[in-house]
């Protein structure tokens, strides 16, 4: 069965302090994976693409990387700026029209 | 470049009554989708369409309905509400139905049946 489990269900951290969010997915033939992110009160909003194992997209502080199995997301130095929830999606094995998606991180970033 | 844009933003309903989510997209993707999400729940899809004219049902359709006339405009129609359908309703479009475009997503719908 197609399934996407992203980890830990809520992080915090304090401003400057780096982690990582996982995203493990089980999925036939991955056509991409979808990292986006979501404010309060607002819609999903599409961060990276990633296409196949070892690829790797940067953008500001941010920074996800792909394997045949999970995905990561690392922030380096985060603000609190980047507190949101993280949301990753992959497209099903045999409906690939439609995304599966996780339930998410919450990440809160202290100063 | 407004992308998806969904009204109204906002909405209480009384248990009974009916109400057209309103989703328009001005990037000429043929893929449109709906979905809700309840706290903890993640994203789930009650709707999809690939093109004018052609939809199909989500993971959780019952109590919905939905048509396409247009590529652009892609209405999400509550016929009795209920409270369990009391959610966030996000719409969203792709260009691709291949699995390797992303979604666009919209702010959403936040709804309340009482």
């Amino acid at each position: 069965e197609d399934q996407v489990t992203q980890s830990p269900e809520a992080l915090r951290l304090q401003e400057g302090e780096s982690s990582s969010l996982n995203c493990s997915y089980t999925v036939s033939g991955l056509r991409g994976l979808f990292w986006y992110r979501q404010d309060p009160g607002k819609g999903p909003e599409f961060l990276f693409t990633l296409y196949s194992a070892g690829e790797e997209k940067e953008k500001e502080r941010l920074k996800a990387t792909l394997t045949k199995k999970e995905s990561f997301l690392h922030i380096t130095a985060p603000k609190p700026e980047d507190s949101a929830t993280y949301l990753c999606a992959v497209p099903g094995s045999y409906n690939t029209d439609k995304l599966i998606f996780g339930t998410g991180t919450r990440l809160q970033v202290f100063p | 470049n407004a992308g998806v844009t969904q009204t109204p933003k906002f909405r209480i309903l009384k248990i009974g009554q009916s109400m057209t989510l309103q989703c328009t997209q001005d990037m000429n993707h043929n893929y449109m989708y709906w979905y809700r999400q309840d706290p903890g729940m993640g994203l789930k899809l009650i709707y999809y369409s690939v093109g004018a004219g052609i939809t199909d049902k989500g993971e959780v359709p019952n109590g919905y309905n939905v048509s396409r006339s247009t590529t652009e405009d892609f209405p999400l129609r509550l016929e009795l509400a209920a409270p369990s359908q009391t959610s966030v309703y996000f719409c969203a479009s792709s260009s691709s139905g291949e699995g390797n475009q992303p979604q666009h997503f919209g702010d959403g719908t936040r709804l309340s049946i009482l």
